[in-house]
């Protein structure tokens, strides 16, 4: 079983709607909860960054963690077409911050 | 300012040539990562500068693979004698000090044919 668990979709939604992703982890010394957007043959781009537990919001963009539940979402409200892309969760445990990632679940927004 | 940069973008080697994979981070980056990423999965830890010193290479995936960043700046990623196995996206990334955020660089593409 692999540290992290990340649904590889691919996800299709309409334009507009709400997007709810996630991941699931086993490893409870994860600290820190990242999430990553990724475009057709582009680097990752940080997304959310959370440390421990809580909700943090950025414009249409929230990001999620239960640490009971070892549980983290990313919720993406109004999609747009310009959503469409991978996104992966990503954690690390403190020090260096070396991230254990998910495999990534592939989002398209229609118009 | 400038981002993380790699070069080539794209390298396509025949089984058994070495391969030299280049990174510039972000100018004043003191931490230094590589990741492997294959088709459709997350990237994978590779191994970990921290200025000129590399901290951590456990993720280096045999000892085909070795990296240096001797200045404590621009890094190279080697792999001797190229696989199949090898043919992924290796992405640099860097970040200002031990607990910032991670910029990844837009990757190099080998194809081991």
């Amino acid at each position: 079983q692999k540290e992290v668990e990340q649904d590889p979709g691919p996800l299709s939604v309409p334009e507009g709607a709400i997007v709810s992703l996630n991941c699931t982890y086993s490893n409870s010394a994860f600290q820190y909860f990242m999430w990553y957007r990724q475009y057709s043959r582009k680097g990752p781009e940080l997304l959310m960054y959370t440390y421990s537990s809580g909700n943090k919001e950025d414009g249409r963009f929230t990001a999620q963690v239960d640490k009971s539940s070892k549980y983290i979402s990313l919720f993406i409200r109004d999609s747009q077409p310009s959503d469409s892309a991978t996104y992966l969760c990503a954690m690390g445990a403190g020090g260096y911050n070396k991230l254990i990632f998910g495999a990534g679940t592939r989002l398209a927004v229609h118009p | 300012g400038a981002g993380v940069s790699q070069s080539p973008r794209y390298k396509v080697a025949k089984r058994g040539q070495d391969v030299a994979l280049r990174c510039d981070p972000i100018s004043g980056h003191v931490s230094l990562f590589w990741y492997q990423q294959a088709l459709g999965q997350g990237p994978e830890f590779l191994t970990y500068f921290q200025n000129e010193a590399q901290l951590d290479k456990s993720g280096l995936p045999s000892d085909r693979f070795f990296a240096e960043r001797p200045e404590g700046s621009v890094s190279t990623l080697k792999i001797q004698r190229t696989q199949q196995e090898d043919s992924a996206v290796y992405l640099c990334a860097s970040s200002s000090d031990l607990s910032e955020t991670q910029y990844f660089g837009p990757g190099t593409r080998l194809l081991v044919l």
